[in-house]
């Protein structure tokens, strides 16, 4: 069955160093790749998305990559910040007649230690 | 931002008590959703709404009805509420271009 998973539970990098946040996809089917952060005691925030027919895209800071060979998608943050300590989820998008199914992993917890 | 409020954000209530949770969205979106988190869990979709009077269930729909009467509101009602709906439910809307999923800031709910 489809599942969307993160490799590691909690990830701990200084600050100013980058960050890889990593993610492992079943289906095929996605179309868009999605990642989100939450803070704690807040709702997810969007962050980047990919299509499913691109390999790389930039943001502000972060970039996402997205392997099909090995379904494989990670989120790189440059030079991490203490208010980026959160939740990061990945999820993967489908496009059905009721509107955008989201799968969602697990999530890993990032610290960023001074 | 899709101008999302929850409420209520916070509540405490008896196993087998109706209880209903409301999302207002003020971005005049199509599709809405409701997912409950939990550890271990992630985010799961219990139901979702393509327009109004449209809606279909999710993974987790069991225990769950859902209503929506005008495009900015979606009510999640718990008919009976059990203790394992104890979870933080979080809203979410949809641009209608279809690119961006935006999230509410969430309701804790405990059934005690």
């Amino acid at each position: 069955g489809e599942s969307v998973g993160l490799h590691l539970p909690t990830l701990s990098v200084q600050e100013g160093d980058n960050s890889i946040i990593n993610c492992a996809y079943s289906n095929s089917a996605s179309d868009y790749f999605i990642w989100y952060k939450q803070e704690s005691g807040k709702g997810p925030q969007f962050i980047i998305d990919i299509r499913s027919n691109m390999d790389k895209r930039q943001g502000q800071r972060v970039t996402v990559l997205l392997n099909k060979t090995v379904k494989h998608l990670s989120l790189q943050i440059a030079a991490t910040q203490p208010g980026d300590s959160a939740v990061y989820f990945c999820a993967e998008r489908r496009l059905t007649g009721g509107g955008n199914k989201l799968t969602f992993g697990t999530g890993t917890q990032l610290k960023v230690e001074l | 931002d899709a101008g999302i409020t929850q409420s209520p954000r916070h509540k405490v209530t008896e196993t087998g008590t109706p209880v209903t949770l409301r999302c207002h969205q003020t971005e005049n979106h199509r599709y809405m959703y409701w997912y409950r988190q939990d550890p271990g869990h992630g985010l799961r979709l219990i139901h979702y709404s393509y327009g109004v009077k449209d809606t279909d269930k999710g993974e987790v729909s069991d225990g769950y009805s859902v209503s929506r009467s005008k495009t900015e509101d979606f009510l999640l009602t718990l008919e009976s509420a059990t203790s394992s709906q104890t979870s933080v439910y979080f809203c979410a809307t949809e641009e209608n271009s279809g690119n961006t999923i935006y999230f509410g800031e969430g309701s804790w709910l405990t059934v005690v």
